[in-house]
């Protein structure tokens, strides 16, 4: 049974960064992906960016290109996201899930809630 | 890459069947059978029920059934049932993998 499991919540200052982690219990790092997913208050699911940690291949969402950065360690079966340039409207949840690629997000972590405020 | 359309809000009664929508284009959608469903419960991780269209993971009730024609994909629930009631997002790949998802909808079971 994967299990997946995040870091824990983060009060972030308006322009700084913030780094969330996300180990993968189960033995998926070497045939999955790990897909990372926003949800604001009250809204949707955003897709942000995934890595295939076995390649270190990446993919960002046009829209956070610019401030977005996903790692994995393969050694220890975590992958990283780093959102940069933090504004309030980045107060969200983040997920991250094991993925393979075409066939959705199968199984998720508990969420992260990232709070930006002065 | 704009969000998929799907209805704010659907309902239906305990036993009936509901039909949730999901438009996009030639470029995610209807360009590839790779579309994807979650259901999401307030203060909980979406989960996954249909991919590559129509398919259910292991333990996903058969009550959830989806399709696609066209643009247009549908995620079809039968016999309702009251922890059914929850959001519901489509999600489909686009070109190089880019995953882009609905709106989201809002069921309730009256």
């Amino acid at each position: 049974q994967v299990q997946v499991v995040q870091s824990g919540a983060e009060v972030k200052k308006p322009g700084s960064s913030v780094n969330v982690s996300c180990k993968a219990f189960g033995g998926t790092f070497s045939t999955h992906s790990i897909t990372w997913v926003r949800q604001t208050p009250g809204q949707g699911l955003e897709w942000m960016g995934r890595i295939i940690p076995m390649f270190g291949v990446t993919n960002y969402a046009q829209r956070f290109q610019d401030r977005l950065t996903i790692t994995a360690d393969k050694s220890t079966s975590t992958a990283y996201m780093e959102l940069s340039s933090l504004t309030s409207e980045d107060t969200a949840i983040f997920y991250c899930a094991t993925e393979m690629i075409s066939k959705g997000a199968d199984n998720w972590g508990q969420g992260t809630l990232v709070t930006v405020s002065s | 890459q704009s969000a998929l359309t799907q209805p704010r809000s659907v309902s239906g009664s305990p036993g009936q069947s509901v039909t949730i929508s999901c438009t996009g284009t030639s470029s995610d959608v209807g360009g590839y059978d790779f579309v994807s469903w979650y259901q999401q419960h307030p203060g909980k991780a979406p989960k996954l029920m249909i991919y590559d269209v129509t398919r259910r993971p292991s333990g996903v009730p058969d009550r959830f059934s989806g399709s696609k024609s066209g643009n247009t994909a549908s995620l079809t629930i039968s016999g309702l049932q009251t922890d059914d009631e929850a959001d519901y997002y489509c999600c489909s790949y686009g070109a190089s993998y880019i995953m882009v998802f609905g709106g989201g909808t809002e069921l309730t079971v009256l």
